[in-house]
């Protein structure tokens, strides 16, 4: 099974902020990675998929980078709508979700 | 608007079953992979299940195999999961999400619902 690792699990910051949280899979998966946004009590959003592909209607303060085994996603301006949990997700060979990074205000 | 609202979930003790439920619209079901994922209280999200759009193919995580049973009704636009032999550990919100690509199982997820909160306990 593929394991995803995201750090830090924790981040605070403020508006204004460039964020940057990084996944690392247990093995390589080329660019089959997702990232989504969740707040709390609703549903995850896609943010990213296959490793930098902004999904349409996603503001361009986010974007996504990394391939194998080492991604990241970057906010580039961290605004008030942006404090959340954020996860990544491989979809090289079945899905496996990483922890969960939280977006908190600093 | 693709829409996916589950229903199902409640309380139930330990050893018991429900049957989970996800209504589909605005979009041709029948062409999608359709997948759960589960929450449990204040933890991350974890895959449970899917299933090809024809119903032909399943997959179940190993912590939920030989327990659950996932389905679909095409002609109903809508996808099931049977939860047997539930565990309390089993307690968590339950999405159903649409997998991305035409034909494929295995995208990623592009619509989730809004979930559906399962409780085992006694």
């Amino acid at each position: 099974d593929i394991q995803m690792t995201q750090s830090p699990s924790t981040l605070s910051a403020s508006v204004g902020d460039r964020v940057t949280i990084t996944c690392r899979a247990s093995q390589s998966i080329s660019s089959w990675l997702a990232w989504y946004q969740q707040k709390p009590g609703k549903a995850p959003k896609l943010l990213i998929y296959k490793a930098s592909s902004l999904e349409s209607g996603v503001p361009s303060r986010f974007s996504g980078s990394g391939s194998g085994t080492e991604f990241t996603l970057t906010i580039s301006s961290l605004q008030p709508d942006d404090f959340a949990t954020y996860y990544c997700q491989q979809y090289n060979s079945l899905w496996t979700f990483g922890q969960g990074t939280k977006v908190e205000i600093k | 608007e693709v829409q996916l609202v589950e229903s199902g979930g409640g309380l139930v003790q330990p050893g018991g079953s429900l049957r989970l439920s996800c209504a589909a619209s605005a979009f041709t079901f029948s062409n999608y992979a359709m997948t759960w994922v589960r929450q449990a209280p204040g933890k991350g999200l974890e895959w449970v299940s899917a299933i090809s759009g024809s119903g032909g193919s399943t997959y179940y995580a190993d912590s939920v195999k030989g327990r659950f049973t996932i389905s679909r009704d095409n002609s109903k636009n809508t996808l099931h999961m049977q939860m047997n032999s539930l565990r309390v550990e089993d307690t968590a919100v339950y999405y159903c999400a649409k997998d991305s690509r035409v034909g494929a199982t295995g995208y990623y997820l592009d619509y989730w619902g809004q979930g559906t909160q399962v409780t085992v306990s006694s």
